[in-house]
C-alpha cells in the first residue's frame, strides 16, 4: 500500500511548466513527501522533498498544501530528458518503509 | 562521485540455480533497501537494513529468498532455488538517517543501476 495516489500518466509540451499532482489524504504530521523518478530502466533518481513549507531546487518545485493532504510537482520548463515515471512518496523520518506507487508516467512532446 | 554499486548488471540462469545478488552502498551510509520491479508489480520493497541490521523483510519470499550484511560495505541478496517468476530488475538503495536531539534527519535514497535477473 503506497497510500499515495498519482495519475496514471500525463502529457506536457517541451518547454512549458510540468505539474504532476500527489494525493496523501492520510499522511501523519511525521511524514516528509519525497519525489523521485525513473528514467527507462535506470535506477530512481532522488528529485526534491518536503514537510510543510514549499521547496525549490535546481531540478524542481514542490508545492504543498496546507492541510499537507496533497502536492504537486512542478518541472518549470520540461525537455524532452524529463520523459519518466515520477513516484510520490511519504517518508517518516526514520525511514519507515518507503513504499512506491505505480507512479506518474509524464511523457514531454516536442 | 559517490554512488550505489550493484553486480552483477545482468545475469540469466536456469531454474534451481542459486543467485547472489550484491550491493555496495555509499559510504557512510547506514540503511539499505532492496527493491524488486517487474512490469506488473512495479517497485516493491523486499527487506531493508539500518546499521547492518535487518528491520523489515516482510516484502520476501521467506522460503527462497534471504538477504544479509555482512558488513557496512556490503550488502547481499540470495535466492534459492531461482524460479522463473523470480525474473525482474532488483534494485538496492542506501541512505543517511541521522538522529538530532531525537528528532530524525532523513536524506534522500540514492539507487543502483539495478541487477536485471533472468531466471529460465
Amino acid at each position: 500500500d503506497a497510500k499515495t495516489t498519482q495519475p496514471p500518466s500525463m502529457d506536457c509540451a517541451e518547454g512549458r511548466a510540468a505539474n504532476l499532482p500527489c494525493n496523501h489524504s492520510t499522511i501523519s504530521g511525521n511524514e516528509y513527501v519525497y519525489w523521485y523518478r525513473q528514467i527507462h530502466s535506470q535506477g530512481p533518481q532522488y528529485i526534491i522533498h518536503g514537510l510543510k513549507n514549499n521547496e525549490t531546487n535546481e531540478m524542481a518545485s514542490l508545492i504543498i498544501t496546507e492541510d499537507r493532504k496533497s502536492s504537486t510537482l512542478i518541472l518549470p520548463h520540461a525537455t524532452l530528458r524529463d520523459t519518466a515515471v515520477y513516484y510520490c512518496t511519504r517518508m517518516k523520518t526514520s525511514y519507515d518503509k518507503v513504499i512506491f506507487g505505480p507512479g506518474t508516467s509524464l511523457s514531454v512532446i516536442p | 562521485d559517490a554512488r550505489v554499486t550493484q553486480t552483477p548488471r545482468h545475469k540469466v540462469t536456469e531454474m534451481g540455480q542459486e543467485v547472489t545478488m550484491r550491493c555496495q552502498p555509499i559510504l557512510g551510509h547506514n540503511t539499505v533497501f532492496w527493491y524488486r520491479q517487474t512490469m506488473m508489480q512495479g517497485l516493491e520493497l523486499l527487506a531493508y537494513f539500518r546499521n547492518r541490521a535487518p528491520l523489515d523483510d516482510s516484502g520476501m519470499p521467506k522460503d527462497r529468498f534471504s538477504a544479509e550484511m555482512p558488513d557496512a560495505t556490503l550488502a547481499t541478496l540470495k535466492i534459492q532455488p531461482s524460479e522463473p517468476r523470480d525474473s525482474a530488475v532488483y534494485f538496492c538503495a542506501s541512505g543517511l538517517v541521522q538522529e538530532l536531539a531525537g528528532v530524525y534527519d532523513t536524506g534522500e535514497l540514492f539507487f543502483g543501476e539495478g541487477s536485471r535477473l533472468t531466471v529460465l
